[in-house]
């Protein structure tokens, strides 16, 4: 159980374009979910926290217009990465917590690996 | 704001040698989650320590939790090539919104 996936794996795009990354909570249902940023042999950045029916919360110098997230149902989040630049060529990583006992315990998708030319 | 200090970053060792990893917060946590990371791939959950002082095993991997909940260990016993990878703590605060602090991460060599 608490299986996560993410779509798609892998994406290259030109500079100016956007990008969407959707995650998928597959055998539970997740009223938050978290979006990652890691880049190369660093560790996993918060940027984000995805709710369910509301806005979502952006950790601090997360551009929310850049890396718009709208979390429409409970299996669901999407990632936007707008107008994107060669800066944020990164590795994103959605998690869902499936909220089971109270704990925190995070679920990770296998991630997006974006490369911006 | 809340950080969670990780040491070593890297960490070389023979096959059959032991390894640990040390995890440290600015702030007293609720819990505390570790998560290994494949080269190429992404974090898996391993274990959460919720009480003080709480030391708990899998296999040749033992996780313990401080007596104040500020810091934490994973100690792997007789290291094989399988257990190479990074390895990250995770910390939650008591705000209770689900987030979790990361560890700058220790990456594990086993040289066979």
């Amino acid at each position: 159980g608490a299986v996560v996936s993410q779509h798609p794996s892998r994406v290259i795009c030109k500079s100016g374009t956007s990008v969407k990354i959707e995650c998928r909570s597959l055998d539970f249902q997740a009223t938050t979910m978290f979006w990652y940023r890691q880049f190369p042999k660093q560790s996993l950045m918060l940027m984000a926290t995805s709710n369910e029916g509301s806005k979502a919360t952006y950790e601090q110098g997360v551009e929310k217009d850049k890396f718009l997230i709208n979390h429409a149902s409970l299996t669901l989040s999407t990632l936007t990465v707008t107008s994107a630049h060669p800066e944020d060529s990164s590795f994103y990583i959605c998690s869902a917590n499936p909220g089971l006992g109270g704990t925190d315990t995070q679920y990770f998708g296998p991630g997006t690996r974006l490369t911006v030319l | 704001g809340q950080q969670v200090m990780q040491i070593p970053q890297y960490q070389h060792v023979q096959e059959g040698e032991d390894f640990t990893t040390y995890c440290n917060s600015s702030t007293t946590l609720s819990n505390i989650q570790w998560y290994k990371q494949r080269p190429g791939g992404h974090p898996v959950f391993l274990i959460q320590l919720v009480k003080s002082g709480e030391v708990k095993k899998q296999k040749r991997l033992t996780f313990q939790f401080g007596e104040a909940k500020k810091n934490s260990s994973l100690h792997i016993t007789a290291t094989q090539t399988t257990d190479v990878g990074t390895y990250f703590c995770a910390g939650a605060d008591s705000s209770n919104t689900g987030k979790l602090i990361f560890g700058q991460g220790t990456t594990l060599q086993v040289k066979p």
